[in-house]
């Protein structure tokens, strides 16, 4: 069983829709928790981070529950800008930091 | 930008050759990460280090060492390269407030004929 889950998409929606992404994850003792985004042929760049009372930035929100594992994106008012492929991520207990990525989810914004 | 710079950016080499891809970080961080990107599979750890000669082994470490005799580098070999590791090649640093999140290199896309 894969650690981190995520649909793959292609999720295809128009220019100021509203869009959210979801991904669980099987290792309880995470205790951190990422969103990146990343475009064709680039790195991963951090989206933001998740916090257990949820957060957000600008058109972004994020949020974490622990107790079903389950953390969630929701992207307001998309822009062209926003297509990319979106990771899930949650860090490797005892592993110096370390990442364990999801397989990504495809998001297409059209005009 | 978190200073991180990868060498050579694009390889292709014969099966069975050595290569060596090199991680480069201008800023004194002391974890420095390895990953590989494929696709249906995600980004997969290979190696890790935590400081200076300390490094430890991650998911996909078989076919792959390190070293880091220097903060500022981490190098990545491929003794005998195959053909399943052609792939592209993330180096990372964590940085940040919590210490935790991590930052990309811009990657080396390596393909073994």
């Amino acid at each position: 069983r894969k650690e981190v889950e995520q649909d793959p998409g292609p999720f295809n929606v128009p220019e100021g829709a509203t869009v959210a992404f979801n991904c669980t994850y099987s290792n309880s003792a995470s205790q951190s928790f990422f969103w990146y985004r990343q475009d064709c042929r680039k790195e991963p760049k951090l989206l933001m981070s998740v916090y257990s009372s949820g957060n957000e930035d600008g058109r972004f929100t994020a949020q974490l529950n622990r107790a079903s594992q389950y953390i969630s994106l929701l992207i307001r008012d998309s822009k062209l800008s926003d297509s990319a492929t979106y990771l899930c991520v949650v860090n490797m207990p005892n592993s110096g930091y370390a990442l364990n990525f999801g397989k990504g989810t495809s998001l297409l914004v059209t005009p | 930008d978190a200073g991180i710079t990868q060498s050579p950016r694009h390889k292709v080499t014969e099966t069975g050759t050595p290569v060596t891809l090199r991680c480069h970080q201008t800023e004194n961080h002391r974890y420095m990460y390895w990953y590989r990107q494929d696709p249906g599979h995600g980004l997969r750890l290979i190696h890790y280090s935590y400081g200076v000669k300390d490094t430890d082994k991650g998911e996909v470490s078989d076919g792959y060492s390190v070293s880091r005799s220097k903060t500022e580098d981490f190098l990545l070999t491929l003794e005998s390269a195959t053909s399943s590791q052609t792939s592209v090649y993330f180096c990372a640093i964590t940085a940040g407030d919590r210490e935790n999140e991590q930052f990309f290199g811009p990657g080396t896309r390596l393909t073994v004929l």
